[in-house]
C-alpha cells in the first residue's frame, strides 16, 4: 500500500479546471512532485519544489499544499492533458521515497 | 541535453537475475543521485532504490532488500541494476531517473526510456 493516497480517476470538461490531490503524512514535512505519463511512455516532470513548472511545461499546470494534502491544478485542461498523474514525496521517515497510486485524468 | 539511455528488453526465466544499464550523458555524472522505478503492467510506479554519486552508498526499498544491487561505473557514466530471483510479479517496465535537489524539495528528471523485463518460463 502507497503512503501517498490518490484517487483513482478525476475527469474534466475541455477548457475547465482539474484539480488532482495527493494525501500523506509525510507531506506535512515534505513538498510533493507531479509527474504526467502517458500511455506508452516514461513519465515526465510536470511540478517539482511545490510550485516550479520545468521549461516546456504550461503554465496552465499548479502545484499548491495545506496540511497533508498537495495539489495539482490544471487551468483550461487541454485535450492533451488526458493522461495519469503521480505524486511523489519522501516517506514518512525521510529514508525511502513514494509515489501515490496515481490518478487517471481524462478530459471530456 | 541532458539523457538517460537504458539497455534493452529482457526475457527471463524464473528464479534468474537481470541486469539493466543506465547511461547518462549531457551532464556531470558524479554530481546526482540515480533512483530505479519499475512500473508492472496496468499498475502505478514504485520507487524501488537509490545509489549515490559517488557510487559508494545505496538506499533500497523494504519489499527489494537481499535481491536487489545498485551499481555505478563513474568511467563511463552508466548505472547498474540487478535484480535476483525473479518471479513473474517482477515484470514490469524499469526506469531510471535523475535525482534532482533543492532547499528539501526533491525530483526525478529526466527519466530514462524504459526497460521491459518479462518474467516468464
Amino acid at each position: 500500500s502507497s503512503e501517498l493516497t490518490q484517487d483513482p480517476a478525476v475527469s474534466v470538461a475541455l477548457g475547465q479546471t482539474a484539480k488532482i490531490t495527493c494525501q500523506g503524512d509525510s507531506l506535512r514535512t515534505y513538498s510533493a512532485t507531479w509527474y504526467q505519463q502517458k500511455p506508452g511512455q516514461a513519465p515526465i516532470l510536470v511540478i517539482y519544489s511545490k510550485n516550479n513548472r520545468p521549461s516546456g511545461i504550461p503554465d496552465r499546470f499548479s502545484g499548491s499544499s495545506s496540511g497533508n494534502t498537495a495539489s495539482l491544478t490544471i487551468t483550461g485542461a487541454q485535450a492533451e492533458d488526458e493522461a495519469d498523474y503521480y505524486c511523489n514525496s519522501r516517506d514518512s521517515s525521510g529514508n525511502f521515497w513514494v509515489f501515490g497510486g496515481g490518478t487517471k485524468l481524462t478530459v471530456l | 541535453q541532458v539523457q538517460l539511455v537504458q539497455s534493452g528488453a529482457e526475457v527471463k526465466m524464473p528464479g534468474a537475475s537481470v541486469k539493466i544499464s543506465c547511461k547518462a550523458s549531457g551532464y556531470r555524472f558524479t554530481s546526482n543521485y540515480m533512483h530505479w522505478v519499475r512500473q508492472a503492467p496496468g499498475q502505478g510506479l514504485e520507487w524501488m532504490g537509490i545509489i549515490n554519486p559517488r557510487g559508494d552508498d545505496t538506499h533500497y526499498a523494504q519489499k527489494f532488500q537481499g535481491r536487489l544491487t545498485m551499481t555505478r561505473d563513474t568511467s563511463t557514466s552508466t548505472d547498474y541494476m540487478e535484480l535476483s530471483s525473479l518471479t513473474s510479479e517482477d515484470t514490469a517496465v524499469y526506469y531510471c531517473a535523475r535525482d534532482n535537489s533543492m532547499r528539501s524539495s526533491w525530483w526525478f528528471d529526466p527519466w530514462g526510456q524504459g526497460t521491459l523485463v518479462i518474467v516468464s518460463s
